[in-house]
């Protein structure tokens, strides 16, 4: 089945530093790759759509200038956090689009558990 | 994007068959109804997703009816390891919104 890989699995930092996280399909190509954001005791909230090559779809409400996302490749996407703050403290979580037939499923990391201190 | 409603929670018996509804009355025609599972502190799993027709994999069996408004996931034989939130979604291209799903316990 379609693997995908998320690193850090775990990670704290200091108030208004960045953190970098990579999110790969490992045995795959995915053209496009989702970014989530979970809190304690709720859903998935997607953030932005990213497309290998061209930049990012944000949701409303979503700061882009804060979540930086690049696609540099159609194995790897990655989610920097600019500048974090204790708010900002969840858990990341990207998916990556693979064919299913006639459909694209996405498929899932294992996500970021992100601490900011 | 269409959205979903599931229950809340519910509870079954170990060894018995989980039967998890999901309306999605404002479906349009080339959506697809998708389930996932999220066990606690990890990603999403992907279970089973269907456009029309009842589909059955080795994890799950998924009903859709008639109207394509509501469908079922059966687990067939649940374990202490299913114990999941389990999340309907309606999707098309890959984007979608995940509804609160429904918080499966099961229970030896």
């Amino acid at each position: 089945g379609a693997v995908v890989s998320q690193h850090p699995s775990r990670v704290i930092c200091k108030s208004g530093t960045s953190v970098k996280i990579e999110c790969r399909s490992l045995d795959f190509q995915a053209t496009t790759m989702f970014w989530y954001r979970q809190f304690p005791k709720q859903s998935l909230m997607l953030m932005a759509t990213s497309n290998e090559g061209s930049k990012a779809t944000y949701e409303q409400g979503v700061e882009k200038d804060k979540f930086l996302i690049n696609h540099a490749s159609l194995t790897l996407s990655t989610l920097t956090v600019t500048s974090a703050h204790p708010e900002d403290s969840s858990f990341y979580i990207c998916s990556a689009s693979a064919p299913s037939g006639r459909e694209e499923t996405q498929y899932f990391g294992p996500g970021t558990r992100l601490l900011v201190l | 994007d269409a959205k979903t409603t599931q229950p809340p929670s519910m509870d079954c018996a170990e060894g018995r068959a989980a039967n998890l509804p999901c309306n999605h009355s404002t479906i349009s025609g080339n959506e697809y109804v998708y389930w996932y599972r999220q066990i606690h502190s990890q990603g999403p799993q992907y279970i089973i997703h269907g456009l029309k027709n009842n589909e059955t994999n080795e994890m799950a069996s998924l009903i859709i009816t008639e109207d394509r408004k509501s469908s079922t996931l059966i687990l067939p034989h649940a374990t202490l390891r299913d114990t999941a939130v389990y999340y309907c979604i309606v999707m098309k291209a890959g984007k979608s919104t995940f509804g609160d799903g429904t918080t499966l316990t099961v229970k030896p």
